[in-house]
């Protein structure tokens, strides 16, 4: 009953690569998000999806690229991997605010940790 | 701009000491929420508790308490009587709308309870 989950844990590859990270939610969340924490233990977000549309993109190079099929996934796939690309990867989801103003809880997965090499 | 402050990089301390972990923000907004995430070795984010702007009232859960003060920008949380369980990395972080929702983290703060 895992309810937000990411495959693959980990993943190690070579400079020049493209690699796909998957996440699916079975929380019946509207909102999901992709995250980047650092070496330094330093977490950013990268993209937020509603219902499949795109709503952030926070200034990720576009060699990263998200994919939502539908609302319970969001894939992120990432070419011409480069070493500062290693980091590990969170995927979350939150319900959609019914209000304005009001914010929802974010649950995250439990990380993929890349390694470019 | 928004940003959250976690000026305590490590904290170490001896099992059974109560211990605060502090945390400010910055922003502009008159509505936000504020959130504290545990990551423990094991490396996953664990949602620990969310609090509206609106809501100064401290809250006690368990061993568990936060203390929201909107003067000060600071929203510190305790454990009281640590565990060794408790070693993880604590990070406080503003939820910013821009569009959607998105969290702004602070840096984090190592907390080791030692046996």
């Amino acid at each position: 009953d895992t309810a937000v989950s990411q495959t693959p844990k980990y993943l190690v590859t070579q400079m020049g690569n493209d690699k796909s990270i998957k996440c699916e939610q079975n929380l019946g969340h509207d909102t999901m998000y992709w995250y980047k924490q650092d070496s330094k233990k330093f977490l950013k977000i990268m993209f937020s999806y509603n219902n499949k549309e795109l709503i952030i993109n926070e200034t990720v190079p576009n060699r990263f690229s998200p994919k939502s099929p539908d609302k319970a996934h969001l894939n992120l796939h990432i070419n011409s991997l480069e070493l500062g690309d290693s980091a590990v990867y969170f995927c979350a989801s939150s319900q959609k605010p019914r209000t304005s103003g009001l914010q929802e809880t974010q649950y995250f997965g439990p990380g993929t940790r890349l390694l470019v090499l | 701009a928004q940003k959250v402050t976690q000026a305590q990089t490590e904290i170490s301390v001896v099992e059974k000491e109560d211990v605060t972990l502090d945390c400010v923000y910055e922003t502009r907004d008159t509505t936000y929420y504020l959130f504290w995430y545990k990551q423990p070795p094991s490396g996953e984010l664990v949602f620990l508790i969310r609090r509206n702007s609106f809501d100064e009232q401290n809250e006690i859960s368990g061993r568990y308490s936060w203390n929201f003060q909107k003067s000060t920008s600071s929203f510190n949380f305790t454990i009281t009587a640590s565990q060794v369980v408790d070693s993880a990395v604590y990070f406080c972080a503003l939820g910013v709308l821009q569009g959607a929702q998105k969290l702004v983290f602070g840096q984090g703060t190592r907390l080791t309870i030692n046996p």
